[in-house]
């Protein structure tokens, strides 16, 4: 069983740079999420998708975009990397409203120098 | 805004020692409450999910329970092992807003052998 999948695991950009992550789960789950994790302030929700072709923005959108074209994959951008994004990043996936179990990735280590 | 705090953030405990996690939020308008488990470079994993109108949800050793009207959650743990190391996250989901699951920042048990 793989669950959910990131890639990649670590990550170092320079200030400026682009760059995607990718999100696959293989359990069919209609809704999907990116977090990022900062000491002292938790898991906080950066964007979401509740199906194919959807997405919509968590708590903290600035300076990220996404894109759900499959079911399975859920691609997290920064378009122009900076220093406040160096962050621990969690992609989350959910079967739909009645299934209330959320699984997570690994996290992908990104530092922005 | 819902605000969901965890004291304390570090706790070390002896082998063998029952305990007591805690978890206090602000809104009393929850759907549910979920306990994580995070081990060091690792994603969450699920533990156990309360219903608001549950009171309690055991799993082995693990016993969640739920006062909605106080705001507060407690995770016990009966005879502690050094496997139960990690760092535990509380999650609440508002009513209605299946999106908005506000994080916990964790505690993070130490059990010494």
């Amino acid at each position: 069983n793989a669950g959910v999948t990131q890639t990649p695991k670590f990550r170092v950009l320079k200030t400026g740079q682009s760059m995607t992550l990718l999100c696959a789960q293989d359990m069919n789950h209609e809704y999907m999420y990116w977090y990022r994790q900062d000491p002292g302030m938790g898991l906080r929700l950066i964007h979401y998708s509740v199906g194919e072709g959807t997405t919509a923005k968590g708590e903290v959108p600035d300076g990220y975009n996404v894109s759900r074209l499959k079911k399975q994959n859920f691609l997290l951008g920064l378009e122009s990397a900076a220093p406040s994004q160096t962050s621990v990043y969690f992609c989350a996936s959910r079967l739909g409203t009645a299934g209330n179990t959320i699984y997570f990735g690994e996290g992908s280590w990104l530092t922005v120098v | 805004k819902q605000e969901v705090t965890q004291i304390p953030a570090a706790l070390s405990v002896p082998e063998g020692e029952n305990l007591v996690l805690n978890c206090s939020f602000t809104d009393s308008a929850i759907y549910n409450l979920q306990w994580f488990r995070q081990d060091p470079g690792k994603g969450l994993t699920s533990l156990l999910l309360i219903q608001s109108s549950q009171r309690e949800q055991t799993s082995g050793r693990l016993n969640a329970s739920l006062d909605k009207s106080s705001g507060r959650s407690t995770l016990y743990i009966a005879a502690s092992q050094p496997g139960d190391s990690a760092t535990y996250l509380c999650a609440v989901r508002p009513e209605g807003g299946y999106q908005k699951v506000t994080f916990g920042t964790g505690t993070k048990l130490q059990v010494i052998p």
